[in-house]
């Protein structure tokens, strides 16, 4: 599995932008970048995910660069409720080869202040 | 759509003791996962279901640990005997089976697990 490197934490001001990156230097070609964040005592929950181009839903966008060794996720106009633990993960199958896991790394602390 | 449900939201145990937990999964939902988080760290699969067989079990201790999802539906998760090292939030998830495209995964609130 192609292994994602993060910055364990961050900070943003309520109202700016969050760029969180994230480092997948050996990603393969058919595997897709993830993005889900962790909430204080929730379980994880989905974001964004993209192959090659970038992405944008309601949510945030995923910025991957041509070479796919790096990505970026952007939240547009963070509020106070966006602080969370976010993970940058490569999808990977099982050995099967029909299934997919994800495998989750420290993740980013991104906290958002007032 | 009702979520991805689980039981209970807490349990403290001494070590030795067993536990189960319980989950079911989002209607439908053809794959189930079970991950295990320690304090400060992300959460790791301990099983994955694809139906009610296992597609994946190797993180799964399986001298203390077992999992069942019988009638490829609801699934528990026991620990037999417990170890101190067990206390953790339990996170079950569920998603769509689609032929193998890309689908998103749907978390549970977990169970925070408590040895002592």
């Amino acid at each position: 599995d192609a292994k994602t490197t993060q910055p364990p934490s961050m900070d943003c001001a309520e109202g700016r932008a969050a760029n969180l990156p994230c480092n997948h230097s050996t990603i393969s070609g058919n595997e897709y970048v993830y993005w889900y964040r962790q909430i204080h005592s929730q379980g994880p929950q989905y974001i964004i995910h993209g192959l090659k181009n970038n992405e944008t839903n309601e949510m945030a966008s995923l910025i991957i660069t041509e070479d796919r060794k790096s990505s970026t996720l952007i939240l547009p106009h963070a509020t106070l409720r966006d602080t969370a633990v976010y993970y940058c993960i490569v999808r990977a199958q099982n050995s099967g080869g029909s299934n997919y896991k994800l495998t989750f790394g420290k993740g980013t602390l991104l906290t958002v202040n007032p | 759509e009702a979520g991805v449900a689980q039981s209970p939201r807490y349990k403290i145990i001494e070590k030795r003791q067993s536990v189960a937990f319980w989950c079911n999964p989002i209607s439908g939902h053809a794959t189930l996962y079970w991950y295990q988080q320690i304090l400060g760290q992300g959460p790791k699969l301990l099983i994955q279901f694809q139906n009610n067989g296992v597609v994946d079990d190797s993180q799964l201790p399986k001298d203390r640990f077992s999992a069942e999802r019988l009638k490829g539906v609801d699934s528990t998760l026991k620990i037999q005997p417990a170890k101190l090292e067990d206390s953790a939030v339990y996170l079950c998830a569920s998603s769509p089976w689609t032929g193998g495209a890309n689908t998103e995964a749907f978390f549970g609130q977990g169970t925070r697990l408590t040895v002592v």
